[in-house]
């Protein structure tokens, strides 16, 4: 199906872990970004990305890493979680900053005990 | 630093009626401001965008006004619908960088049947 898809949509995992959140977008949008949604902060940026193999970091970026060796996907890994990294995590994507609209996936509810 | 303030942060009122949902910025100098729609346990939806050099867009029963240089920006919704109950955030994007884009927190409203 067309649109921008995460996986996996729940995940439980342990301190010290490395977990990877996996984004796929069908559109070949060139901007595509990672938020975290906690209550209190709202929205944070973590990485962006502007074009393959161009990455960039946001707001909230210690102790994630990303990669984008194809347009259409953007891992977000967090190489050792941690209990603050519990969290919700969106993916998103956009054909340009300025003019266009930005397109979320449903998300990835991380639980790190 | 751009910040976005939404009031108020929840709102509850009975099905029929318009209302109006306030969103604020600090510094005027921006690309475009959002709307967003977010459900429980969703991602977000993009309602409505408006560039800087606009006043106003509509879709349906929405209409967003936006004043750059009082920095805000309002959600109209027509004949609420208790399918209208949400989390609604504006967004506002400034600098031009694809990190540029700053969230409100949110207006929780229930439109009661």
């Amino acid at each position: 199906d067309a649109g921008i898809t995460q996986s996996p949509r729940y995940k439980i995992t342990e301190t010290g872990r490395q977990v990877t959140l996996m984004c796929h977008q069908t559109w070949s949008h060139s901007y595509m970004f990672w938020y975290r949604q906690d209550l209190g902060h709202g929205l944070r940026l973590i990485y962006y990305s502007a074009a393959a193999d161009i990455t960039d970091k946001g707001e909230v970026p210690d102790g994630y890493v990303v990669s984008r060796s194809k347009t259409e996907n953007f891992p977000l890994t967090l190489e050792s979680a941690t209990r603050s990294q519990t969290s919700v995590y969106f993916c998103a994507s956009s054909g340009t900053v300025v003019n266009e609209k930005l397109f979320f996936g449903s998300g990835t509810q991380l639980s790190v005990l | 630093k751009q910040e976005v303030t939404q009031i108020p942060a929840a709102l509850s009122v009975p099905e029929g009626e318009n209302l109006v949902l306030n969103c604020s910025f600090t510094d005027s100098a921006i690309y475009n401001l959002q709307w967003f729609r977010q459900d429980p346990g969703k991602g977000l939806t993009s309602l409505l965008l408006i560039q800087s050099s606009q006043r106003e867009q509509t879709s349906g029963r929405l209409n967003a006004s936006l004043d750059k240089s009082s920095g805000r920006s309002t959600l109209y919704i027509a004949a609420s619908q208790p399918g209208d109950s949400a989390t609604y955030l504006c967004a506002v994007l400034a600098g031009g960088g694809a990190d540029g884009l700053t969230f409100g927190k949110g207006t929780h409203l229930i439109i009661q049947p």
